[in-house]
C-alpha cells in the first residue's frame, strides 16, 4: 500500500489562527484527498486537491476555509483558516491512483486539531 | 444523498468469538472497501471487492458483496484483541469519491 505521512500529527491552537497541515506520500499517485473525521464520527471528504490547478471542494467546504495546494504528484498540503473550536477534529490526508489499483485508496495517520 | 448504514453501530465479544456486521445502502455499488481504524490512527484498507457475489478473504477476514449491490457484509472468525478498533464500509459513489459508513465499533475482551 502506499506509505503516507502527514505534519504535524497533533497541534493545539488558538481561535482564530490557522494551521497548515503537510501531507508527503512515498510515490507519485493520481489523486490526493483530505478528509474530516470529528470526535466519534465517520470520514467527511473535504476536497480533492488537483495537481497544478485549484482544488474541489465537497458541499459545505470552501476555499477561503480550507486553501489546499498541490505542487506535485506527491505532496499536498491543506491549511485551517481562521480556527474555531468547531474546528477540533482529526484531518486526514488519503491517495489514490499511481502505483497501485485505482479502485483501492489509502490514509495517512491523520492530524489531531484541538482548537481552543 | 447516499447514505450507508452500518449494523451493529457497536458490538462487545469475548476474544476467540467470531464477529459479523454489515453495510447497507439504499443506492447500487460496482465496489465495496472494508477499512479498519485503529484509535488515533487514519483507516487501513482491509479488503477491496469488485463483483456482486464476490466472496473474498483476508486472514481471519471474510467480506462479501452483496449480490444486490446495496449491501456488504464482513466477518471475523476467531477474534483477538487486536481486533478492536472500528470498522468502515467505503464504496465508491458515482463520481468515484468514497462513501463512508457510519462505522461498527468493536471491542475485545481478553
Amino acid at each position: 500500500s502506499a506509505v503516507i505521512s502527514q505534519k504535524p500529527s497533533r497541534d493545539i491552537c488558538q481561535r482564530g489562527t490557522s494551521l497548515t497541515i503537510q501531507c508527503q506520500v512515498d510515490s507519485q499517485v493520481t489523486m490526493m484527498f483530505w478528509y474530516r473525521q470529528q470526535p466519534g464520527q465517520s470520514l467527511t471528504l473535504i476536497a480533492t486537491a488537483n495537481q497544478g490547478s485549484e482544488a474541489t471542494y465537497e458541499s459545505g467546504f470552501v476555499i477561503d476555509k480550507f486553501p489546499i495546494s498541490r505542487p506535485n504528484l506527491t505532496f499536498s498540503t491543506l491549511t485551517v483558516s481562521n480556527m474555531s473550536p468547531e474546528d477540533s477534529s482529526i484531518y486526514l490526508c488519503s491517495s489514490r491512483g499511481g502505483d497501485y489499483s485505482y479502485n483501492e485508496q489509502f490514509f495517512g495517520p491523520g492530524t489531531r486539531l484541538t482548537v481552543l | 444523498g447516499q447514505q450507508l448504514n452500518q449494523s451493529p453501530q457497536s458490538m462487545f465479544i469475548q476474544e476467540g468469538e467470531d464477529v459479523s456486521m454489515n453495510c447497507t445502502s439504499s443506492s447500487i455499488f460496482n465496489t465495496w472497501l472494508w477499512y479498519k481504524q485503529d484509535p488515533g490512527e487514519g483507516p487501513v484498507l482491509l479488503i477491496a471487492l469488485y463483483k456482486a457475489g464476490e466472496l473474498t478473504s483476508n486472514g481471519r477476514l471474510t467480506a462479501q458483496f452483496g449480490i444486490t449491490r446495496k449491501d456488504s457484509f464482513l466477518n471475523i472468525s476467531a477474534s483477538i484483541p487486536s481486533d478492536v478498533g472500528i470498522y468502515f464500509c467505503a464504496p465508491p459513489g458515482a463520481t468515484n469519491k468514497l462513501i463512508f459508513g457510519t462505522g461498527t465499533l468493536l471491542a475485545v475482551q481478553p
